[in-house]
């Protein structure tokens, strides 16, 4: 089992270009999410993903976009990326929301110049 | 004030060493606690969940204070090999983005030889 993968997991953009970070699980988990971990700010939630089929925004939605492509990915996009969304981003899975045990991925470090 | 509050740190303790880590949290009708680990570099990985009653897990000792609204972690006879990140994460039922977890901004511990 690889749990949950991430790619890429190094990227270097430039302001205004777009970019989709990709996710995958094989645990068979109903829910998944993304965060982005900036200094001092903790993880925050970008978006998140119930079950198959449905996407909702978090506590910092403004400049993304997601698709919940089936059970297993979850991909999120930056359609015109700013030095704002410099971060880390890692994507988690859950069996469902009310299972408090999320596994992450290792993580996508995002660089906007 | 932050939904979840916590010490950054760094704590620096020898080998040997007993550490305790506190974090508030300021939704009174959150209802479940965890301690969340972190190296460097690498993504978040659960380490144990909090009880009322508190719960033992080896050298890890986590308590919960409903009426002060905070919890805590301590760690017996530090190891080199606790050094990371430790994140206090809480679920404060009633959010309005359903059952979320809210992640503090982590305390970093350093074990020396």
């Amino acid at each position: 089992n690889a749990g949950v993968t991430q790619t890429p997991k190094f990227q270097v953009l430039k302001t205004g270009q777009s970019m989709t970070l990709q996710c995958a699980q094989d645990m068979n988990h109903n829910s998944m999410y993304w965060y982005r971990q900036d200094p001092g700010m903790g993880l925050r939630l970008i978006y998140y993903s119930a079950s198959e089929g449905t996407t909702d925004k978090g506590e910092v939605p403004n400049g993304y976009n997601v698709s919940r492509l089936n059970k297993r990915e979850f991909s999120l996009r930056l359609e015109s990326a700013a030095p704002s969304q410099t971060s880390v981003y890692f994507c988690a899975s859950s069996e469902g929301l009310a299972r408090e045990t999320q596994y992450f991925g290792p993580g996508t470090r995002l660089l906007v110049l | 004030r932050k939904e979840v509050e916590q010490d950054p740190g760094p704590f620096n303790v020898p080998e040997g060493a007993t550490v305790a880590f506190n974090c508030t949290y300021s939704n009174s009708a959150s209802q479940s606690f965890f301690w969340y680990r972190q190296d460097c570099r690498k993504e978040p990985k659960l380490l144990m969940s909090v009880y009322s009653s508190g719960n033992e897990d080896g050298r890890f000792t986590a308590q919960l204070n409903r009426a002060s609204q905070y919890i805590s972690l301590l760690i017996r006879d530090s190891k080199l090999s606790d050094s990371a990140t430790y994140l206090c994460v809480v679920n404060p039922r009633g959010h309005n983005a359903g059952n979320m977890l809210t992640f503090g901004g982590g305390t970093r511990l350093m074990v020396k030889p």
